[in-house]
């Protein structure tokens, strides 16, 4: 079975600041990686999906990394913002495709 | 377009109630997720239809707990006799077709549910 962890599972920050998130993974059979953004009282939003057979994937001051071999993916923040505040999930598809499972998430707070 | 819409927003119920969660998904989408987040927890995996195949109930907590797709559209989650430990967030997502490596899930708002 999946399991998903991430660390730390709260971080708060000064604005500017460059902040590193950690997911791991027990089962490297998966489809895709993926990280989401959840505001309070709302739904997730898909911020970066990384395929199986690729390293990274980057959108705007985003970067995620995924290391299949060693259960590993980092979301890379640069140059943070309070509207960066949220909480940010770490999901795996698994290779049987129906199902994400998620780690717990990391609250992120970005202090003005 | 319209994204996954879900109603209520917020229920409340008494324990021992039954309980009705509706889900819309985006439209053309032919997969439908059902996911709950409880206080504490990562969202959990209960359900997943796909186009007319059988659903994959394999994440349905127990017997009480049941959902039906209609029409290849709307979807419905009911909890029966529920309990305190039924109270989180149900989220539903809906993704073009069935899971690959390039498509993610849409995920709509969430119903919140509180058992007292």
């Amino acid at each position: 079975k999946q399991e998903v962890t991430q660390i730390p599972a709260a971080l708060s920050v000064p604005e500017g600041e460059n902040l590193v998130l950690n997911c791991s993974f027990t089962d490297s059979a998966i489809y895709n990686l993926q990280w989401f953004r959840q505001d309070p009282g709302k739904g997730l939003t898909s911020l970066l999906l990384i395929q199986s057979s690729q390293r990274e994937q980057t959108s705007g001051r985003l970067n995620a990394s995924l290391d299949k071999s060693s259960g590993r993916s980092t979301l890379y923040i640069a140059a943070s913002q309070p509207g960066d505040s949220a909480t940010y999930l770490c999901a795996a598809l698994e290779g049987s495709g129906s199902r994400l499972t998620f780690g717990e998430g990391t609250q992120l707070t970005v202090n003005p | 377009g319209a994204g996954v819409s879900q109603s209520p927003s917020n229920k409340v119920t008494e324990k021992g109630k039954d309980v009705e969660l509706r889900c819309d998904p985006i439209s053309g989408h032919t997969a439908l997720y059902w996911y709950r987040q409880s206080l504490g927890q990562g969202l959990e995996f209960l359900i997943y239809f796909q186009g007319n195949s059988a659903p994959d109930k394999s994440g349905l907590p127990s017997d009480r707990f049941s959902a039906e797709r209609t029409g290849g559209s709307v979807s419905t989650l009911t909890i029966q006799r529920t309990q305190q430990e039924d109270s989180a967030v149900y989220l539903c997502a809906s993704s073009r077709d069935r899971p690959s490596p390039t498509d993610t899930q849409y995920f709509g708002p969430g119903t919140r549910l509180t058992v007292l």
